[in-house]
């Protein structure tokens, strides 16, 4: 059974504490992605990566971390230093020369 | 897109009835466009996308119109029914580098029964 997995789907820390949120697929995609949504927003890109072992910063990397070490997983941490942590975050991924992204179910984060 | 904050747009249709959703897309260098469902705490689902070589594509009950001379997007849905209810988001890309998705603030669309 193929797809995207990202867990939990619910989490909660105490403000000033590093969390990690899971990523992974076996879909064999290249490319993977993660994304912010706020309540009634879009999305907003954060990071991304094209290839294992290279990542790139999105629109709004600021207190966020990744790592790529493995083709199928692109764990997210949210650091300290991120002052408005609480969102739905949203992993996806695509294959080479194709541009339709393939969107994880999320994880939703409330610190407090 | 422009942020809405808590207020999504809102479009109410009766089951059964087609349903237009608008998007006005943000960079006249756009090459690709995809709309998304997204149902309440899940990820976006695919519902269909076009290329800006072209100016309509069809699937199933689902029809995407491109206007690039006013920069619009719309998704068409025929015979709506109570499970199209959902939030939809249009996604616009252009930078051939990353090719991540710039994404709208999205419409809620409600089915009326």
């Amino acid at each position: 059974d193929g797809g995207i997995t990202q867990s939990p789907k619910y989490l909660f820390r105490k403000e000033g504490q590093n969390v990690t949120l899971s990523c992974e697929q076996n879909l064999n995609h290249d490319a993977m992605y993660w994304y912010r949504q706020d309540p009634g927003q879009g999305l907003r890109l954060i990071y991304y990566s094209q290839i294992v072992n290279d990542f790139q910063k999105g629109d709004i990397a600021e207190g966020y971390s990744v790592s790529r070490e493995k083709k199928e997983s692109f764990p997210l941490t949210v650091t300290s230093a991120q002052k408005n942590p609480t969102a739905f975050y949203l992993c996806a991924s695509k294959p080479g020369g194709v541009d339709e992204q393939y969107f994880g179910p999320g994880t939703r984060l409330t610190v407090t | 897109g422009e942020s809405v904050g808590l207020h999504l747009p809102t479009l109410s249709v009766q089951e059964g009835d087609n349903s237009i959703i608008n998007c006005a897309y943000s960079n006249s260098a756009s090459d690709y466009f995809i709309w998304y469902k997204q149902e309440s705490g899940k990820g976006p689902q695919f519902i269909i996308d076009i290329r800006s070589n072209m100016d309509k594509r069809q699937g199933q009950r689902v029809t995407v119109l491109l206007n690039k001379t006013v920069k619009h997007l719309s998704l068409q849905i025929a015979a709506t029914q109570p499970g199209d209810s959902a939030v939809y988001f249009c996604a616009e890309s252009w930078d051939t580098g990353r090719r991540a998705l710039t994404f709208g603030s999205g419409t809620r669309l409600q089915v009326q029964p």
